[in-house]
């Protein structure tokens, strides 16, 4: 039973514009959430995080936003570049350990320059 | 250079046979972990290792054994009894939640 849900497998954006990536979860017992940025035939590198007690973080051209009621998180990326294309993750912490991190299956950005 | 290095890159398996992926980190991390990826799928845990001598099954370990006698490697084998062993594998350790990965290594069937 995937716990974590990305339902867009692609996504395509202009350069300069926004790119939003979402992401839905199940388990209300998550308390921390993550995204990862992932290149073909590379591991994935870790982006941004956010905690269940904060509704926003920004980290430059990056923000993710977390509604905890609609159980939803999404990835604002602005504006957009074409070193952006990649696949992104979505992943959901249930207390600590990485082996209680569950992940999405993946959004796939493509930026058009 | 701190990171983990994932051995090799692209690895063939033959069938009946069993074949070792390296995983080496110098992050100096208690905890790893190796991860399987199919097309459209999200990673999957396989084995973790949060001390050197011990490791637990993930979600998917049928398949695979693991070995943690040093802490800095955690290599992971992929035994005849995988039934579907292609797949692009990932090897992680991992920092206040945050997970560190390698380049990871592409396991296809002959």
């Amino acid at each position: 039973d995937q716990q974590v849900k990305q339902n867009s497998p692609s996504l395509s954006v202009q350069e300069g514009r926004i790119s939003i990536l979402n992401c839905d979860y199940t388990n209300s017992m998550f308390d921390y959430f993550l995204w990862y940025k992932k290149y073909p035939a590379e591991g994935p590198t870790f982006l941004i995080s956010i905690s269940s007690i904060k509704d926003k973080n920004e980290d430059g051209r990056f923000t993710v936003f977390l509604n905890k009621s609609a159980k939803h998180l999404s990835l604002h990326i602005v504006p957009s570049q074409p070193g952006d294309s990649a696949v992104y993750f979505c992943a959901a912490l249930r207390g600590t350990g990485a082996n209680n991190l569950f992940f999405g299956t993946g959004t796939r950005l493509t930026v058009i320059p | 250079d701190g990171g983990i290095t994932q051995s090799p890159k692209y690895l063939f398996r033959k069938e009946g046979q069993n074949v070792t992926l390296s995983c080496e980190q110098n992050l100096n991390h208690d905890a790893m972990y190796w991860y399987r990826q199919d097309p459209g799928q999200g990673l999957r845990l396989i084995y973790y290792s949060q001390i050197v001598n011990d490791f637990q099954k993930g979600d998917i370990a049928e398949g695979y054994s693991v070995s943690r006698e040093k802490k800095e490697s955690f290599p992971l084998t992929v035994t005849s009894a995988q039934k579907n062993p292609t797949a692009f594998y990932l090897c992680a350790s991992n920092s206040n939640e945050k997970l560190f990965f390698g380049s990871g290594t592409q396991l296809s069937v002959l």
